[in-house]
C-alpha cells in the first residue's frame, strides 16, 4: 500500500486480557516507531526499530509492553494483562532514513479501550 | 528533560482569518522541529520540518518559524479555511534522536 496501515482500527478488551496491535510500514522504510496518545495529551514515544539493530525500548512504560518487528516489515505491539490506564490511541510511524531526522509517516492508529 | 508546550490548547476563528499557533520547548539542543496535523480517525500528516540551522519553512498557506535560542516556534496559517480544522501538533527531535511532542492545538475554522 501507499501508506502506513494499522490494525485493528478499534479494539475493546477487558482488563487483564492480552492484546496485539499490528503495523504495516511503508515498503522500504527501515525505521519504525510506536507511540501512544492518551486523550487530550501529546504523543508518547514507546519503541523504535531501525533495520536489524537492537530496538530502542526506552519508552515502554512497563514490562507488560513488548514489540517485535520482522526484518524491515510488519511490527506487532503486544500489551499483556491490560489495565484501564492502557486505554489510548496507539500510533505507528515509519521513515526511510536511519535516524529520527527524517520525516515520519503515520498510520491511522488503533484506538484501544480497556474496560 | 525536554518538554514541549503548545498554546493555545484550542482556537476557534472565522474563515478567512490569518492565525498563529505557538510551540515552545525547554531545551534548545534539538536537531529539528516538525509541525503535524491530526484529523480524527486518520493518521498524522507532517506539514513542515525545520532543521535546527533553519529559521523558517513555507508550504502554501503555511509558514513555520524557529527561534532555537529562545525555544520557540510558530505556525502561521494564512487565509484560513474550514478544511484547516484539525489538531496541530508540534514535535522536536531531541539530542537522543527521539521526537518529543506537544499536546496539540485544536483548531476550528468557522464557515
Amino acid at each position: 500500500g501507499a501508506g502506513v496501515s494499522q490494525s485493528p482500527s478499534n479494539k475493546v478488551t477487558e482488563k487483564g486480557k492480552d492484546v496485539e496491535l499490528r503495523c504495516d510500514p511503508i515498503s522500504g522504510h527501515t525505521a519504525l516507531y510506536w507511540y501512544r496518545q492518551r486523550l487530550g495529551q501529546g504523543l508518547e514515544f514507546l519503541i523504535y526499530f531501525q533495520g536489524n539493530s537492537a530496538p530502542d525500548k526506552s519508552g515502554l512504560p512497563s514490562d507488560r509492553f513488548s514489540a517485535e518487528r520482522t526484518g524491515e516489515s510488519v511490527s506487532t505491539l503486544t500489551i499483556q494483562r491490560t489495565q484501564q490506564e492502557d486505554s489510548a490511541v496507539y500510533l505507528c510511524a515509519s521513515s526511510s532514513g536511519p535516524s529520527g531526522a527524517d520525516t515520519q509517516y503515520f498510520g491511522p492508529g488503533t484506538r484501544l479501550t480497556v474496560l | 528533560k525536554q518538554e514541549v508546550t503548545q498554546i493555545p490548547a484550542a482556537l476557534s476563528v472565522p474563515e478567512g482569518e490569518n492565525l498563529v499557533l505557538n510551540c515552545s520547548f525547554t531545551d534548545s539542543a534539538i536537531y529539528n522541529l516538525q509541525w503535524f496535523r491530526q484529523d480524527p480517525g486518520k493518521g498524522l500528516t507532517s506539514l513542515l520540518l525545520i532543521q535546527s540551522s533553519q529559521r523558517e519553512q513555507t508550504s502554501g498557506r503555511l509558514n513555520a518559524s524557529l527561534d532555537k535560542s529562545s525555544g520557540r516556534s510558530t505556525l502561521y496559517i494564512a487565509a484560513s479555511q474550514p478544511g484547516d480544522s484539525a489538531t496541530y501538533l508540534c514535535a522536536v527531535l531531541d539530542s537522543n534522536y527521539q521526537l518529543i511532542w506537544g499536546a496539540g492545538t485544536k483548531l476550528i475554522i468557522k464557515p
